[in-house]
């Protein structure tokens, strides 16, 4: 199983231009995250998911729209980049519990830089 | 509104020092606690979680935790760290179901 990926690893923007990110999971899970770490601040949530067609708000979700039209797939949309949005973000996924306490699997990251 | 606190943002230590990381939180009521660690170049894996039961928790690499309720504290522990602990490690708090919130993190530097 590859668990959790992100794609691209990398990406440089200008200011005003759009990107998707790209997070898949091969484990069946039904709950995804978007999230996004800055030096100094730990990670911070910016939308999640739990199950294929619904999405929600995180800590951070101003400038990025999410979608979940595939259980396995979760994509990250900046419509307008901004400098603001220089970061590291990262995906995870966890199985829906009957109880809380439930593991989050993490991907690799995604370096986003906007000049 | 709910926090998780991690006071030592940096650490450096040598080999077979024993190594104690800080977390405090700010809920109120039930909370699970995670610690992940961050291997360089790596993603975030579970070190340990606690939920309920024991208040000592023992993770993978021989790491433990102890959850004291009184004090709002989930501190890591390891009696000998070895370079391989070179990572930085992020305490979190189940905030509402299955929704984590994340201290800023502890650099830890082990030297050889």
């Amino acid at each position: 199983n590859a668990g959790v990926t992100q794609t691209p690893k990398f990406r440089v923007l200008k200011t005003g231009q759009s990107m998707t990110l790209l997070c898949a999971q091969d484990m069946n899970h039904e709950y995804m995250y978007w999230y996004r770490q800055d030096p100094g601040m730990g990670l911070r949530l910016i939308h999640y998911s739990v199950g294929e067609g619904t999405t929600a708000k995180g800590e951070v979700p101003d400038g990025y729209n999410v979608s979940r039209l595939k259980k396995q797939n979760f994509l990250l949309g900046l419509e307008s980049a901004a400098p603001s949005q220089t970061s590291v973000y990262f995906c995870a996924s966890s199985h829906r519990g009957v109880a809380p306490g439930n593991e989050q699997f993490f991907g690799p990251g995604t370096r986003l830089t906007v000049l | 509104a709910q926090s998780v606190s991690q006071h030592n943002h940096h650490v450096i230590l040598s080999e077979a020092a024993s190594l104690e990381l800080g977390c405090n939180y700010s809920y109120g009521g039930t909370v699970n606690l995670f610690w992940y660690v961050q291997y360089p170049g790596q993603h975030l894996q579970l070190l340990l979680k606690y939920f309920s039961g024991d208040p000592l928790v023992k993770g993978i690499k021989g790491f433990e935790a102890e959850f004291i309720k009184s004090k709002f504290s989930f501190n890591l522990r390891k009696p000998s760290v070895q370079w391989s602990d070179t990572a930085e490690y992020f305490c979190a708090a189940e905030s509402s179901f299955q929704k984590l919130v994340f201290g800023t993190g502890t650099r830890l530097l082990v030297s050889p």
